[in-house]
Parts: structure tokens; sequence; C-alpha cells
């Protein structure tokens, strides 16, 4: 039972567009939710949260948007650059410590 | 000031063998989690541990695993009697630890583990 979802393994988008990364989850209790990226052979490294009161949380080219009634989030990036490309997760959580995460969503920005 | 560090990178075990895998967190921080990653899967939440307390445990295998943060050094996963399927990256995070949600975990490089 998979509570986090990121539905597409990977999408690839030209320089100076929006890249549109998308998670779904099931758990209600789900409070709080993270993005991480991550590089080949590298830990994740935190990018965006939200917390469940707000629907918008925008931190420079990063947007974090959230539907509670669809339990969807999306992250916007704008405009991508090559260095976004990575891996990104999705994470949510619905206590101190204890996050889960999707599976993650390739992204490749194209020169 | 240095990040969450990991020992070894990569680790090679044949069945049976233990595992130990180390990780010290970033200065200050008091609160560490363990995660591992199958290949082409996400982070899976395995445990979280204070200084000489385990916090949350659900996430561990019931048997031959076990993990610890002691007072002084880093915490340690103990994977013993490995087996194939233990292959996986394991990542460690740590936080600053006001022990609330909102707290950013910060993750170091990870271990690599393979069973032969």
């Amino acid at each position: 039972d998979q509570q986090v979802k990121q539905n597409s393994p990977s999408l690839s988008v030209q320089e100076g567009r929006i890249s549109i990364l998308n998670c779904d989850y099931t758990n209600s209790m789900f409070d709080y939710f993270l993005w991480y990226k991550k590089y080949p052979a590298e830990g994740p490294t935190f990018l965006i949260s939200i917390s469940s009161i707000k629907d918008k949380n925008e931190d420079g080219r990063f947007t974090v948007f959230l539907n509670k009634s669809a339990k969807h989030l999306s992250l916007h990036i704008v405009p991508s650059q090559p260095g976004d490309s990575a891996v990104y997760f999705c994470a949510a959580s619905a206590q101190a410590g204890k996050s889960t995460f999707g599976d993650g969503t390739t992204l490749t920005v194209k020169p | 000031n240095a990040g969450v560090m990991q020992n070894p990178r990569h680790l090679v075990r044949r069945r049976g063998q233990e595992a130990r895998l180390r990780c010290s967190p970033m200065k200050g921080h008091s609160h560490v989690y363990w995660y591992r990653q199958l290949p082409e899967e996400g982070l899976k939440f395995m445990v979280y541990l204070q200084k000489e307390n385990i916090i949350d445990e659900s996430g561990m295998p019931k048997e031959r695993f076990s993990a610890e943060f002691p007072k002084e050094g880093p915490s340690i996963l103990r994977i013993q009697q490995v087996v194939r399927g233990d292959s996986a990256a394991y990542f460690c995070a740590s936080s600053p630890g006001a022990g609330v949600i909102t707290d950013t975990q910060y993750f170091g490089p990870g271990t690599r583990l393979t069973v032969l």
C-alpha cells in the first residue's frame, strides 16, 4: 500500500520552460509535505515544504501547491535550468520524524 | 560546518556476515533518522532516534536489524546475518531536534550495501 505516489517516473523539459512534478497521497493524516532533490551518489537535499494549512508556498524558482481535497501536490520550477536535472522526491509526514517518500521523478532539463 | 557524515560509503558483505553502518549527524543535531532505498524505489523510513533513545522504530524489520545512537559517538545501524535482499542504499538524516513535524532533515550521502 503506497501512501505517496509519483506517477511519472520521468519528465523532460526545455531550458527556460516550466517543470511541473506531481505527487498524490492517500493518507488523510498527512499534514506536512516536502520536496527533495537528489543527484546520483548523493543524499536527498531539502528543497521546499508546505503545511496543510496552506495551499501554496514559494521560494525563488520553486513553488509547491497543495490541493487537500484532491490529496495532490505539485512542484513548479520556473524557469527550469540544466542544473535542475535530478531525481525529485515528494514526501509526507503525519508525525515528527517519520517521512513517507514517493518513488521519485527523474527530471531532465535540456539546454 | 560539516554535513551529515556516513561511513563507509560502500560496503560489501557475504551472506551471513554482519554489516555496521555509521552516521555522524551535523554539529548540534540531536535527532537521527535512518532510511533505506531499494533500486528504482523511494526512501523507506526505518527508525528515528535521539541520543540514547529510540523514538520510532516502526519501519525496522523485526529481526536482524538494530539501531543505536549513544551518548558519545555516531549512530550505528547494524544488520546481522545479511541476506541478498538487504542490498540497498542506506541513508541517514539528522535534524536540530525540536521534535516537531516541521524539523528539516538533512541527509548524508548514503552507504551502499552490497550482499554477495
